[in-house]
């Protein structure tokens, strides 16, 4: 199946500052990529779909202002959260289409806001 | 009501036992399904994907699809240790739509 890669794996950061969360297609080009967030023992809750060229699309209760996304590329989309809380601290998982419906996804992001 | 069901578990089976994974829902419109497989602290792998009713074979996984009864199922024959992980189902009403994810099952394969 197609690669996806993100960076950082994990980070620990102080709360009120930014972080930046990479997400790569690496062997194909995806004009769109989602943004997953999932806690412990929880299922994956969809953020929002990255479309390059384009404004991301959020779902229902997400703060474009607070999870900003950038899609600078057909390989490259980036999902900052800025001014970090505590409560942000989670496993924050790309994807990219793949057959059909189907999705690829990256290895995840563990965040932890102190 | 979720509009999909899955028992979170956990499912601890022996080594070598048939694994019987389980989703329901609640949109007949979900035309395709997916199983994913979710190692603590990685992101989730693609196992299986089956568009409309039917079953699907691949190695020691099958999924099966009952449109009717809106009930999805995956096995897993002679289960090793190695397929100890989350397993968790999707659907979606079509290719552009997004995905509707279980909980996740956790499973447990003991030598």
């Amino acid at each position: 199946g197609a690669v996806v890669s993100q960076h950082p794996s994990r980070v620990i950061c102080k709360s009120g500052t930014s972080v930046k969360i990479e997400c790569r297609s690496l062997d194909f080009q995806a004009t769109t990529m989602f943004w997953y967030r999932q806690f412990p023992k929880q299922s994956l809750m969809l953020m929002a779909t990255s479309n390059e060229g384009s404004k991301a699309t959020y779902e229902q209760g997400v703060e474009k202002d607070k999870f900003l996304i950038n899609h600078a590329s057909l390989t490259l989309s980036t999902l900052t959260v800025t001014s970090a809380h505590p409560e942000d601290s989670s496993f924050y998982i790309c994807s990219a289409p793949g057959q059909g419906a189907a999705q690829y996804f990256g290895p995840g992001t563990r965040l932890l806001v102190l | 009501q979720k509009e999909v069901e899955q028992d979170p578990g956990p499912l601890s089976v022996p080594e070598g036992a048939i694994v019987s994974l389980n989703c329901t829902y609640s949109n007949s419109a979900f035309q395709y399904f997916m199983w994913y497989r979710q190692y603590s602290r990685k992101g989730p792998e693609l196992l299986m994907y089956t568009y409309s009713s039917g079953n699907k074979e691949d190695g020691r996984f099958t999924a099966q699809v009952d449109k009717s009864s809106k009930y999805i199922s995956l096995f897993i024959r002679d289960s090793q240790p190695s397929d100890s992980a989350t397993y968790l189902c999707a659907m979606s009403v079509d290719n552009t739509d997004k995905l509707i994810f279980g909980t996740g099952t956790r499973l447990q394969v003991f030598p």
